[in-house]
Order: C-alpha cells, then structure tokens, then sequence
C-alpha cells in the first residue's frame, strides 16, 4: 500500500486562509478526498474528486492538486473550522487510504 | 435522506470477538458499497475493508485480514463487521461509511460504535 502525509497541525487567524497539504506517490493518478472532523463526531466530506465540493459544504472550502501534492484551502476562516481534516485516496479496489490528520487551530 | 446506524457501544475482553451492525436506510441498499473505518483514541482513521452490499464481495485491509469479516443482511439493510482475537489496540470507535458513485469516499457515515477491549 502507499502513504499520505499531512502536516500534524496548522494555526490560522480568524478571516485569514488556511491551506493543507496532503503528499503521495500516488496522488497524481488517484482522486483525494478530504474529511472534517470534529470532536466526538464521525467525519464529514468536504471535498472530493480533488476539487469537488459537496452540497451543503460552504464555498470557503476548496480543493486543489497538483503532481504529489493535493491541498485543501479554507478561506476567510472562522470558529467554526476548528476540527482535524483527514485526507483520503482509492485505489482500483476502492481499498482507501487515509492521510495521518491535521488539526486546525483558530487563533 | 441517507441514514446509517450503528449498534452501541461493546465492552469485550482479550481474545474475544465483537459483531457491530449498520442499519441503512434511505437509499437502495445494494447498489452501494459499505465501508469499515475505525479510530482508535487520538489516532488517525484507520479502514478495514468493504462489502458491494449488491452481490457481497469483499475487500480487507491486509493489517485485518483473518481477524475481520465484513457481511451484510440485503432483507434487513445491515451490514455487519466482526473483529475476532481481540487485543487492548483494537479499543477504538468504528465506523461504517457508505461510498457513492460519483466519489470513491465516504459521503455518509455512521454515528460510530465504541469497542473497548480490556480484561
């Protein structure tokens, strides 16, 4: 199987951009997803297909790729952001992988 | 809407097994894949395996595979997940998720299943 490796933690200020990032070899020829979890509560999705986002997910929360790399970008953050963020891939066996988690910090 | 819920919390000892059901509802059941995630304290999701809930093929992570088994009941729209030879580090909250056919990822999940395991 392959990893994905996200940074353990980012801290942003309320209003300001924040950006996670998601590494893997095999991200160039696989989708990411990414989930938000909060304390006590099961995942949610947020972005998929790379740069998708779900019904009823704000539009403050978008996706990008590009080679290794996949990045979640949530702009102007509030309060409410705070949680960890996983990413996820699929292989053609729809095995899944996850990424190790973010936890995003509101100043 | 789609629903998923999960049987309550288990308490089981070294060695034992534990069976953890998710009741669907709100979609057809076996036109989608259902998925086993688990978490164990402060620890990363971590997946299991998947059974296609149509015709009940399945596909095992190797650090499970021969300790887990993934079925599912069509008539009662569950899908179970047994662990077997438990240890203390399968004390986690297990999940199930349901995938979708625009995305190879969970777009619903059950409220979670704790699992403790400890003699």
């Amino acid at each position: 199987s392959y990893e994905l490796t996200q940074p353990p933690s980012v801290s942003v200020s309320p209003g300001q951009t924040a950006r996670i990032t998601c590494s893997g070899d095999a991200l160039p020829k696989q989708y990411a997803y990414w989930y938000q979890q909060k304390p006590g509560q099961a995942p949610v999705l947020v972005i998929y297909k790379d740069s998708e986002r779900p019904s009823g997910i704000p539009e403050r929360f978008s996706g990008s790729s590009s080679g290794t790399t996949v990045t979640l970008t949530i702009s102007g953050v509030q309060a409410e952001d705070e949680a960890d963020y996983y990413c996820q891939s699929a292989d053609s066996t729809n095995t899944w992988v996850f990424g190790g988690g973010t936890k995003l910090t509101v100043l | 809407q789609v629903q998923l819920v999960q049987s309550g919390a288990e308490v089981r000892k070294p060695g034992a097994s534990v069976k953890v059901s998710c009741k669907a509802s709100g979609y057809t059941f076996t036109s989608y894949a259902m998925h086993w995630v688990r978490q164990a304290p402060g620890q990363r999701l971590e997946w299991m395996g998947w059974i296609n809930a149509g015709n009940g093929n399945t596909k095992y992570s190797q650090k499970f595979q021969g300790r887990v088994t993934i079925t599912r009941d069509t008539s009662a729209t569950t899908a179970y997940m047994e662990l077997s030879s438990l240890r203390s580090e399968d004390t986690a909250v297990y999940y199930c998720a349901r995938d979708s056919t625009i995305a190879a990822a969970g777009i619903a999940w059950g409220q979670g299943t704790l699992v403790t395991v400890s003699s």
